[in-house]
């Protein structure tokens, strides 16, 4: 089943520990993406990749990394979480940018 | 800033009526897409048109284009209750690779 899966899906931490949330794809997508969802803002893109080693800063990359050394996995870096990270996260991916989106069920995280 | 801007930001119907929502964008794109999502879930893509149609169908649903006014409508026809959801437009901006969303409109449809 193609399918995008986000880990963990639920998660409490507190201010400044590191987390990673993880994403992998099953359809040998090229393009892959990260997003985040706030009452009020929508879906606001974090970080983007159009291919392995390439990855591209979306509309709001503060506080967070990326890496993309395989086509199947884009995990998220939080390095030092804020509270003003609290949020719904979301993992997408595409043959192609500018394409179709299949998403992941998210993952919500709460800073403390 | 938001590419797509939909209206309105909520919608509440009764089953059997028909559900129209808009989305404004402001630069060129080469498609736009509409995307649901169910309450806190992954989006699910619907539709996509490209910037020489001007209108797609699929089902239920009906997507027009209007690339002078820079707007797209979504009318979904016939609407169910499982129709209850939030409908999200998405343009692929003037950067290839990037896909921007609105704020949504929130669907809600009684039986």
């Amino acid at each position: 089943e193609a399918q995008v899966t986000q880990n963990p899906r639920y998660l409490i931490t507190v201010t400044g520990k590191k987390l990673t949330v993880t994403c992998s794809q099953n359809m040998n997508h090229e393009y892959m993406s990260w997003y985040r969802q706030d009452p009020g803002l929508g879906l606001r893109q974090i970080y983007y990749s159009m291919n392995v080693e390439v990855t591209d800063k979306g509309d709001v990359p503060e506080g967070y990394k990326v890496s993309r050394k395989e086509k199947r996995n884009f995990p998220l870096i939080l390095e030092s979480p804020s509270p003003n990270q609290t949020s719904l996260y979301f993992c997408a991916s595409s043959w192609r940018g500018g394409q179709p989106q299949h998403f992941g069920d998210g993952t919500r995280l709460s800073i403390l | 800033s938001q590419q797509g801007e939909e209206d309105p930001q909520a919608l509440s119907i009764q089953e059997g009526e028909n559900a129209t929502m808009n989305c404004s964008y402001k630069t060129s794109i080469n498609n736009l897409q509409w995307y649901r999502q169910n309450s806190g879930r992954g989006l699910v893509h619907l539709i996509l048109i490209r910037s020489n149609e001007r209108e797609k169908h699929s089902g239920r649903l009906r997507v027009t284009l209007d690339t002078s006014k820079k707007s797209s409508s979504l009318l979904i026809t016939a609407s169910r209750a499982a129709d209850t959801a939030s409908y999200f437009c998405a343009t692929d901006g003037s950067r290839g690779g990037k896909l921007i969303f609105g704020q949504g409109t929130e669907l809600s449809v009684k039986p």
